[in-house]
């Protein structure tokens, strides 16, 4: 079956422009994790769904970061006024049921200049 | 002292031969343990799964688990060049639903 999908795959933008990334989540899961992943380390948490309720965003780093899942399917991750430091790489993860195993998308590749 | 840590390597061994990963974890509560695989320019892959003391197989694989000592393991035997990638440890704490990950260790395996 369709696993998780993320668009776009790579953005470049300007440092002060907004983004916004998508992701597919697979069909009836209901956890939805954001992670961050600088080079060289490890995914790093932002935050988390349950359905449509966002019930962890203890790791968006600051408030320019916003995401939502207005339905409990697709969910969008969005940074405003970007700056140098969210280049990274962008994951989505997801699993059937909380606690279960989660399994992610390609992430999107962000390059800020 | 992260959370989660890992040997960064590189770690290099010759095809054949056993590849030994190493985590160790700080929170005493945590529940769950993860190996995942993650290629260059390529997403996390689960390799294997564990929640009780002791070892696990899966093929070439073998996690191993020591709660008391907050240490978890993996092991490949008869190691491949295409088992060359970063592994990723992972931590489900009882806190939280949300993975904790160290830094990776890379595995390079020499044909």
């Amino acid at each position: 079956g369709a696993g998780v999908s993320q668009s776009p795959r790579y953005k470049v933008a300007k440092r002060g422009q907004d983004v916004a990334l998508r992701c597919d989540p697979i069909s009836g899961h209901v956890s939805l994790f954001w992670y961050q992943q600088a080079l060289g380390q490890g995914p790093e948490f932002l935050t988390y769904f349950q359905n449509e309720a966002q019930l962890d965003k203890s790791g968006l780093p600051s408030d320019r970061f916003f995401a939502e899942r207005p339905e409990g399917s697709v969910s969008t991750l969005k940074i405003q006024r970007t700056q140098q430091e969210d280049s990274a790489v962008y994951l989505c993860a997801s699993s059937l049921l909380p606690r279960e195993t989660q399994y992610f998308g390609p992430g999107t590749r962000l390059l800020v200049l | 002292q992260k959370e989660v840590e890992q040997n960064s390597g590189p770690l290099s061994v010759p095809e054949g031969a056993i590849a030994s990963l190493n985590c160790t974890y700080s929170d005493r509560v945590s529940q769950s343990f993860f190996w995942y695989r993650q290629y260059s320019g390529k997403s996390p892959e689960l390799i294997m799964s564990i929640y009780s003391n002791g070892d696990k197989e899966d093929g070439r694989f073998t996690a191993q688990l020591n709660k008391a000592s907050q240490y978890v393991s993996l092991l490949i035997r008869d190691s491949q060049p295409s088992d060359s990638a970063t592994y990723l440890c992972a931590v489900n704490r009882e806190t939280a639903r949300q993975l904790t990950f160290g830094s990776g260790t890379q595995l390079t395996v020499l044909p």
